[in-house]
């Protein structure tokens, strides 16, 4: 298997554009969840999906932020408008049936720079 | 709480010397507790987990201990290697409604082992 594909996995884009970035869980795997990676605030939960249903969204930071699975392989995380303070990291990961934390399997992520 | 907190923020040590990272959480309905290993580019990835009926997990340097009364858990990296060089996650879980399968990870720590 080719494990969790992010991408793109650089994105700069300018203040207010819209940003779409994609992820491609494992194949069989049931739960797939978004993180956001930065220095000051670490590895934080945006937002999970079960069955392509989302079950917790709490972590999203506000409305300019959406994310959907439309079928079991594919998930996006939109930003619409871009702001600067949202450069970061962002990784997809995804996990079997069963397993919930313990079988997490991280793609590699898509640095994005908002300037 | 869901907080895990991690200390030290960076660590550096000889090669053939012991890395000793800790955490420590205060929700004690977490049952799960891995750590994660990061390289620069890639996504993290699980290196061992404990849970709490357990006190310690070796799987070869590596060693888990995790103390239940103290709410507080450490990895240990024996004769650490310039390849272990990396950013390292504590993280904990539980299995409780909405909560199955999400990770709360710790701040990271940055491992420089000199050769």
């Amino acid at each position: 298997d080719a494990g969790v594909i992010q991408s793109p996995r650089h994105e700069v884009t300018e203040m207010g554009q819209e940003v779409t970035l994609r992820c491609k869980p494992i194949s069989g795997h049931d739960y797939l969840f978004w993180y956001r990676q930065t220095m000051m605030r670490g590895l934080e939960l945006l937002i999970y999906f079960n069955n392509n249903v989302p079950i917790d969204d709490s972590g999203m930071p506000e409305d300019r932020f959406s994310a959907k699975m439309p079928n079991a392989s594919f998930s996006t995380l939109k930003i619409q408008p871009s702001e600067p303070r949202d450069s970061a990291v962002y990784f997809c990961a995804s996990s079997g049936p069963g397993q919930g934390a313990r079988g997490y399997t991280f793609g590699s992520g898509t640095r994005l720079t908002v300037v | 709480q869901q907080q895990v907190k991690q200390s030290p923020q960076s660590l550096i040590v000889q090669k053939g010397g012991i890395s000793i990272i800790n955490c420590a959480y205060e929700n004690t309905a977490f049952d799960y507790f891995p750590w994660y290993q990061q390289f620069p580019g890639k996504g993290p990835a699980l290196l061992i987990a404990i849970r709490p009926d357990v006190s310690e997990k070796k799987e070869g340097r590596f060693t888990i201990s995790f103390n239940k009364s103290a709410k507080q858990f450490s990895l240990h990296i024996m004769d650490s290697q310039p390849g272990d060089s990396a950013t390292y996650f504590c993280a904990a879980s539980y299995a409780g409604g909405t909560s199955y399968g999400k990770l709360t990870f710790g701040q990271g720590t940055i491992l420089t082992v000199h050769p």
